[in-house]
């Protein structure tokens, strides 16, 4: 089992529709986790961080976390052509002091079509 | 507030000799990671510097070196390179220790190995 899983898409939506964006971790003791954007040719981008149980939102970004089932999502409201993009999932696993470290997913590819 | 910096942008190599790519983080950030992100592979751990030391390693060979100088600025040295080391490198720094701490990345270096 891959310790950061996303579904590799490319998941299509339409300009003005929701595009949900999930993920799944296997570091039950994980605390910290991440979204980035990365466009194609580019470094990724920092675009929400999570903490704890429940929704986050930050502009037309809500992020999802459940420790419980070790789930995370992205939710981008309103999407745009410029949101056209891969999406990569981070989780930083169990603090042990000298541990901290990201492990990523392989991303989903975004595609938000006209 | 300027980003983290990577120097060069493309680097091109032949197999056998040594690569040593530079990063320079946000300022006020003691922490440097870098990223290995090959061709159809997700981001993959290398390093992380805090504060001058080496805090943790990915599961990468000790040909793949690097250090943290006093301004907190790092150096990734790749010795014997190979060609499957083709990859973009990236660099991020954060506040320093912590799993809540957020990781901003630097553009990259591209590394061609022939």
């Amino acid at each position: 089992q891959k310790e950061v899983e996303q579904n590799s898409g490319p998941l299509s939506v339409p300009e003005g529709a929701i595009a949900s964006l999930n993920c799944t971790y296997s570091d039950r003791g994980s605390q910290s986790f991440f979204w980035y954007r990365q466009y194609s040719g580019k470094s990724p981008e920092l675009i929400m961080s999570i903490y704890s149980n429940g929704d986050k939102e930050d502009g037309r970004f809500t992020a999802q976390l459940n420790k419980a089932s070790q789930y995370v999502s992205l939710l981008i409201r309103d999407s745009q052509p410029s949101d056209s993009a891969t999406y990569l999932c981070a989780v930083n696993p169990a603090y042990t002091g000298t541990a901290s470290k990201l492990t990523f997913g392989t991303g989903t590819r975004l595609q938000v079509t006209l | 507030e300027a980003g983290v910096t990577q120097s060069p942008t493309h680097l091109i190599k032949t197999r056998g000799q040594q690569a040593t790519l530079r990063c320079s983080p946000i300022s006020g950030h003691t922490s440097v990671y870098w990223y290995q992100q090959a061709l159809g592979l997700g981001l993959q751990f290398l390093l992380w510097y805090d504060e001058g030391e080496e805090r943790n390693r990915g599961n990468f060979p000790p040909r793949f070196s690097g250090r943290q100088f006093p301004n907190y600025s790092s150096e990734l040295n790749v010795n014997a390179l190979e060609l499957e080391d083709s990859a973009l490198y990236l660099c991020a720094s954060s506040e320093g220790l912590g799993e809540y701490n957020e990781q901003f990345f630097g553009p990259g270096t591209r590394l061609t190995v022939l």
